[in-house]
């Protein structure tokens, strides 16, 4: 699977969109991209995933370049429970492969 | 619709000793994966269970441990003797079956095992 790099850490205000990014200049055409978080002491996740065009969730939207070498996670209200580590993987989906490659993340803090 | 649920929560043993974690994952997932995080580590896979078969157990780091999955619904994890090493949290995570999947694994909570 290809690499990601993610900033160590981010703040956002509360109420503010807060927009994650996550490079993957290395991706080939049929990996996804995933988005995971892990709030403290709780397990990981799910956030959301894309190929290659723009997702939205309940929780989130995804942006994905033209190029698909980079993403950004966007957390259109962030509110303090958003606080945590976030992931961005990319991997293969299908198959026999369902690992997940965990990297550092980014640690977001949503401040008052 | 009940989650993924972990037992113990929180182990704490002494080297040498056995622990044996236990992992019910969501009713009607075939895909069962064991991660842990060690201190100061990132999240790191085990291995992957489809229904009673391992299906790659390329990250268990030694002979050390034990996991299964007899009948195909819960697993166990079983550290025998625990090294000092070994302390840590142990995530299991549960999929729908292959194919039908949007991907996403659902974790619990952990198991965090202290060995002193």
């Amino acid at each position: 699977d290809a690499k990601t790099t993610q900033p160590t850490s981010m703040d956002c205000a509360e109420g503010r969109a807060a927009n994650l990014p996550c490079n993957h200049s290395t991706i080939s055409g049929n990996e996804y991209v995933y988005w995971y978080r892990q709030i403290h002491s709780q397990g990981p996740q799910y956030i959301i995933h894309g190929l290659k065009n723009n997702e939205t969730n309940e929780m989130a939207s995804l942006i994905i370049t033209e190029d698909r070498k980079s993403s950004t996670l966007i957390l259109p209200h962030a509110t303090l429970r958003d606080t945590a580590v976030y992931y961005c993987i990319v991997r293969t989906w299908g198959g026999s492969n369902y690992k997940l490659t965990f990297g550092k993340g980014t640690l977001l803090t949503v401040n008052p | 619709e009940a989650g993924v649920t972990q037992f113990p929560s929180h182990s704490v043993i002494e080297k040498g000793q056995t622990v044996t974690l236990r992992c019910d994952p969501i009713s009607g997932h075939d895909n069962l994966y064991w991660y842990r995080r060690v201190m100061g580590k990132e999240i790191k896979f085990l291995l992957h269970f489809v229904k009673e078969s391992k299906q790659d157990e390329s990250g268990m780091p030694n002979n050390r441990f034990l996991a299964e999955r007899t009948g195909g619904t819960y697993s166990t994890l079983k550290v025998q003797p625990a090294e000092l090493e070994d302390s840590g949290v142990y995530f299991c995570a549960s999929s729908q079956a292959q194919g039908v999947t949007t991907g996403e694994l659902f974790f619990g909570e952990g198991s965090r095992l202290t060995v002193l």
